[in-house]
Formats: C-alpha cells, sequence, structure tokens
C-alpha cells in the first residue's frame, strides 16, 4: 500500500535555527497537510495545500512558517527561527479527492 | 469554528472487553475519519464513515450525522489495541479538526 514518507523522523535543533521537515505524500494525491502534536495533546492543523497553493491554514501557522512543493514530490515545512514552544510532532499528510486522510509517521522535532 | 469533543477521555480495560468511544461534533461536518495512534505514534487510519456503519474485524464505527455524533466499538479488546484513539471531522473547508482523544490501556 502506498506510504506518505517523511524524513528526518527526529530532529534536534538549536533555538533561533531554521528547520526543514521533508515529505513524500501520496503520488496520486492532490491535497497536501502538515499537522503537529505536542506531546500528550491533540493533533492539531497547521496548513493545507492543493493545486501549488496554500488553500487554508490555522493561526498556528503564521510567518515563521511556509511550505513548498519544490518538485513532482516533495512537500516541506520551513520553520524560519525556532522557538522552545516548536517542540512537537510535526505530520505531514495527504488524500485524493473524497478519500481519507494518510498520515506519515512524523518528524519528532526538539527545539534546545 | 467546529467543536469535536470525544470521550470517555481515559479508559482502562481488561483484555477481552468490549467498549464504546464517542466523538460529537458541534457542526455539520462532510465527513467523519478515526483514528489509532499506536504506543510509537504512528496515526493509522481506522475508518471513513460520513454516516452509516462499518465494520473491520473486531472495530466497527457508526456515524448519525444528524445527530452530529458518531461511535467507535471495539469489541475482544486485546492489548495492542491500546493508545489514543482519535476522530477528526471534515469541515467544509480543507481544514480537518481533531477530539482531544481517548487514551485506552488494555491489560493483560
Amino acid at each position: 500500500e502506498p506510504e506518505v514518507t517523511q524524513t528526518p523522523s527526529h530532529q534536534v535543533t538549536q533555538m533561533g535555527q531554521e528547520v526543514i521537515l521533508r515529505c513524500v505524500p501520496i503520488s496520486n494525491h492532490l491535497y497536501f497537510y502538515w499537522y503537529r502534536q505536542i506531546l500528550g495533546q491533540k493533533v492539531e492543523f497547521l496548513v493545507s495545500f492543493y493545486n501549488n497553493e496554500i488553500s487554508e491554514k490555522s493561526e498556528i501557522f503564521d510567518d515563521q512558517f511556509s511550505v513548498e512543493r519544490p518538485d513532482g514530490s516533495n512537500f516541506t515545512l520551513k520553520i524560519r527561527s525556532t522557538k522552545l514552544e516548536d517542540s512537537a510532532m510535526y505530520f505531514c499528510a495527504s488524500r485524493g479527492g473524497d478519500s481519507p486522510l494518510h498520515f506519515g509517521n512524523g518528524t519528532r522535532l526538539t527545539v534546545t | 469554528g467546529i467543536q469535536v469533543e470525544q470521550s470517555p477521555p481515559d479508559l482502562i480495560l481488561q483484555e477481552g472487553a468490549n467498549s464504546t468511544l464517542r466523538c460529537n461534533f458541534s457542526d455539520s461536518v462532510n465527513n467523519l475519519q478515526w483514528f489509532h495512534q499506536n504506543p510509537w505514534g504512528q496515526l493509522i487510519n481506522l475508518f471513513y464513515i460520513p454516516s452509516g456503519t462499518k465494520q473491520n474485524g473486531r472495530l466497527s464505527a457508526t456515524t448519525v450525522a444528524t445527530e452530529r455524533y458518531s461511535l467507535l466499538y471495539i469489541s475482544s479488546s486485546q492489548t495492542t489495541d491500546s493508545g489514543v484513539y482519535f476522530c477528526a471531522a471534515y469541515t467544509g473547508g480543507f481544514k480537518t479538526i481533531f477530539g482531544a482523544g481517548t487514551r485506552l490501556f488494555v491489560k493483560a
């Protein structure tokens, strides 16, 4: 079964540094998403991406965040200047048309 | 915006017991998805169910969209069922709103 793949699985960075989280969605999917989950809490929507542009974003997704689909396969989330409170698990997801979300295994980001 | 509430927040079962998890949503939704987050943090898709009932082995789900709730049934629970169960509501836009989850522990 096709999978959403995310790299790296773990990322440790210092406060103020830029990080890029990478995702390869399922190849024939059209909608791409980033979610985050702070340890022990609920899964929170960050941003959705469709037709090469952001379709919706949450209040969490401020100017420090950006997303890109630089080629036909990758989907990235960039955090420009990380803060301690950005420490979380970041999940990428994709879906086709009217079909369920498929999640990657996540990237655990630790900001020190 | 839409609110998604899950109950109970925590559940401890003896292996072999049955349970029902509930998901209430405050407004109409286009669809509803149930996930199991295993102890390794992976989000596993269980059901994608806008209405009606679906079954997959020991698990089944029912969504009553007109009354704004969904139920997840786990029968003959096993220790591998432990983890957190989330429901997620699909709104009219591109956003999917998750509930806070039900944390299940199945004792051997």
